[in-house]
């Protein structure tokens, strides 16, 4: 069975401040890794994915994140934070059956 | 751009009533999906559909819930008779495909039980 921690409930950090969010990820097997981000009232949107190939994947709002198989890690960052990054973030795994198995999620608190 | 809609937005129920949450997925999108996330934890897998077949579901899933396609663009979910545990934020997916393709979510329905 697949299983997702993340690390931190909360993060807050300063505008144009890099940020982190970690995530590890067990699995037996070979799955397909997700961050999505929500903001305040809304759905789930996807940033970015990783499938195969080179493990660093580029997303959207200037997000990337690494994949790591030794240390099966997935961690979320941007080197530059804006206020309009507040929102809660969820990493994922999925197989091909499309059920998507999410991690506790962390709230990324941008500060002025 | 497409997206997946979801009303109500909120519903307050009387434990023991039936409840009925729709979604109206995105119009070229074959898989079908259903997670919650109870307040402060984390979101969870309910049931994918497809080909108007359950393809999988969860051990939450049980005989209280139902899912349907009515038609060609609504998705169901049923609850036949709610109970307190089941207040909780229900969120409806659609995916052109399954595994590595994206699911684009739906903005939740909050689901109050009392």
């Amino acid at each position: 069975a697949q299983s997702v921690t993340q690390l931190d409930s909360q993060v807050p950090v300063f505008e144009e401040a890099p940020v982190e969010l970690r995530c590890n990820y067990s699995s037996s097997v070979s799955v397909y890794l997700f961050w999505y981000v929500q903001y305040p009232n809304q759905g789930l949107q996807l940033l970015l994915k990783y499938l195969s190939g080179s493990t660093l994947v580029k997303g959207i709002n200037g997000f990337e994140a690494e994949f790591n198989k030794s240390q099966t890690s997935f961690h979320l960052r941007k080197p530059s934070v804006h206020i309009s990054d507040t929102a809660e973030y969820f990493c994922a795994v999925s197989r091909n059956t499309g059920k998507l198995i999410f991690g506790q999620g962390t709230t990324l608190q941008v500060k002025p | 751009e497409p997206e997946v809609t979801q009303t109500p937005s909120h519903q307050v129920t009387q434990m023991g009533q039936e409840v009925i949450l729709r979604c109206v997925p995105i119009s070229n999108h074959l898989y079908f999906y259903w997670y919650r996330q109870i307040l402060g934890q984390k979101v969870e897998f309910l049931v994918s559909f497809y080909n108007n077949e359950i393809s999988e579901k969860s051990e939450i899933f049980d005989d209280q819930f139902s899912v349907e396609r009515p038609d060609g663009s609504n998705f169901t979910l049923k609850i036949r008779s709610t109970k307190l545990e089941d207040s909780a934020m229900y969120f409806c997916a659609s995916s052109e495909r399954q595994g590595a393709y994206e699911q684009y979510f739906g903005p939740g329905t909050r689901l109050t039980v009392t």
